[in-house]
């Protein structure tokens, strides 16, 4: 099973600043032959449902903000928030979609300092 | 507009079985795979399984933690993905998801709102 590690598992970041989330898989998820990362983060709002934000590890999903951004390839990822704003706090998770067991990593709580 | 809707959650006794029903509607269902995610309370989110489009199969894959015990089912022509639940433990306890991939290999792109199972004597 590929493991998902994120870091950290919680930081406040002051409105309008950056936050930087990271995600490490045990086992690479880049597929040589399309060369794409199998590498998903979401969104979760308190009482909510996950939300898909980016996919193959920097497409963002229609209709999310462009502050949002995915970067990374191979074990390592980030998702970085350019300019944090109020709706942004929440519960964010990678998912690597690589293989099953899919596996997510555990979590990281955003909140504003 | 895509919605997936949950129902059959609960609370059940240890031991006994319970059957979750995932409504699609919005997209042609029989199109895509469907894969179940559970999130305890107050932790994060945990993979259950999925099963297949019919076009790759129609095939079941399951976590370690649930296989033997959870089985996944489709009926294309009503719409609609089973989680049927056998020999609840107190563990089984969270909020589930269902969610849509377009397949294997691919991000799941949709959430129905969950469903909470709630396993105790």
């Amino acid at each position: 099973d590929i493991v998902m590690t994120q870091s950290p598992d919680s930081l406040a970041v002051s409105l309008g600043e950056r936050a930087t989330i990271n995600c490490k898989s045990s086992q690479s998820v880049l597929y040589s032959s399309n060369n794409k990362n199998y590498l998903a983060w979401f969104q979760q709002k308190p009482g909510q449902p996950p939300n898909l934000l980016i996919y193959w590890a920097s497409t963002r999903e229609s209709g999310v903000p462009d502050r949002f951004s995915g970067s990374g390839s191979g074990t390592d990822f980030t998702l970085t928030i350019s300019s944090l704003q109020a709706e942004d706090v929440a519960v964010y998770y990678c998912q690597q979609y690589y293989s099953t067991p899919l596996t997510f990593g555990g979590g990281t709580k955003v909140e504003i300092k | 507009e895509v919605h997936l809707v949950e129902s059959g959650g609960g609370l059940v006794q240890p031991g006994r079985s319970l059957r979750l029903s995932c409504t699609g509607s919005g997209f042609t269902f029989g199109d895509y795979a469907m894969s179940w995610v559970r999130q305890a309370p107050g932790k994060g989110l945990e993979w259950v399984g999925l099963i297949r489009s019919k076009t790759y199969g129609g095939t079941p894959e399951y976590a370690a933690s649930v296989k033997g015990t959870f089985t996944i089912s489709r009926d294309d022509s009503k719409s609609i993905a089973y989680l049927q639940m056998n020999s609840l433990k107190t563990e089984d306890t969270a909020v589930y998801y269902c969610t849509r991939m377009i397949g294997t290999g691919w991000p799941v792109d949709y959430w129905g709102q969950g469903t909470l199972v709630t396993v105790s004597s």
